[in-house]
């Protein structure tokens, strides 16, 4: 069975411009998270999706945003890129709300210049 | 708020012996737990969890956990490391469903086998 998918794989962008990543969850899953992880450091939550709602949010500023869709992907969009949003942004898919295990995806790396 | 500390950010030890990484969390309610392992430029893999029934949780590759309530410790064990151990480790708390399932990592303990 295909793992949680992630594209693209690797990204780079300048600083001022915006970014979409992409995930296809699990089969059967119906929610997905999403994390970034700063080189050299633990994944940080930014957002979980649940049945297309936003059920969860961590503290990144409102130029991150995301959205779910009717068939469980998901697509987390940042604008007005900083240096500093250069991460691997990593997506998560567990069956549904209160399940906790999640399973992660291979990732996007993106490197603002 | 839940939170862990991973004791240690470098463990080496020799291909064969026993690994140790060292994992404290603080949570206001029983917690969900879980070791994540992650090799170089690649994304999670799940270890194991604990999720309030057995104490000692077993996982893949050989690795095991204890969950202690009195230590507030969830300590990752292997009898014998093998160079394919080499990796980084996460120890993890879940928010639960009040929190939006949030997991919240620890900074990661970098393990090192050493032929």
């Amino acid at each position: 069975d295909a793992g949680v998918t992630q594209s693209p794989t690797h990204l780079i962008k300048t600083r001022g411009q915006q970014v979409t990543l992409r995930c296809s969850p699990i089969s059967g899953h119906k929610s997905v998270s999403w994390y970034q992880q700063v080189l050299g450091q633990g994944p940080q939550f930014i957002f979980q999706y649940y049945e297309k709602e936003e059920r969860g949010r961590g503290n990144f500023p409102d130029r991150f945003s995301a959205r779910q869709f009717p068939n469980y992907s998901s697509e987390l969009n940042v604008n007005a890129l900083l240096l500093g949003d250069s991460a691997l942004y990593l997506c998560a898919s567990s069956l549904g709300q209160g399940t906790d295990t999640q399973y992660f995806g291979p990732g996007t790396r993106l490197t603002v210049l | 708020a839940q939170s862990v500390t991973q004791l240690d950010s470098h463990v080496s030890v020799s291909e064969g012996t026993p690994v140790l990484l060292r994992c404290n969390y603080s949570s206001s309610y029983s917690p969900s737990l879980f070791w994540y392992v992650q090799h170089p430029n690649k994304g999670l893999q799940l270890l194991l969890k604990y999720t309030s029934a057995a104490t000692l949780v077993k996982g893949i590759n050989g690795f095991e956990a204890e969950f202690k309530k009195s230590e507030t410790s969830f300590h990752l064990t292997k009898p014998s490391a093998h160079m394919s151990d080499a990796a980084e480790y996460f120890c993890v708390v879940s928010g639960g469903k009040s929190s939006g399932d949030k997991l919240t990592f620890g900074t990661g303990t970098r393990l090192a086998v050493r032929p």
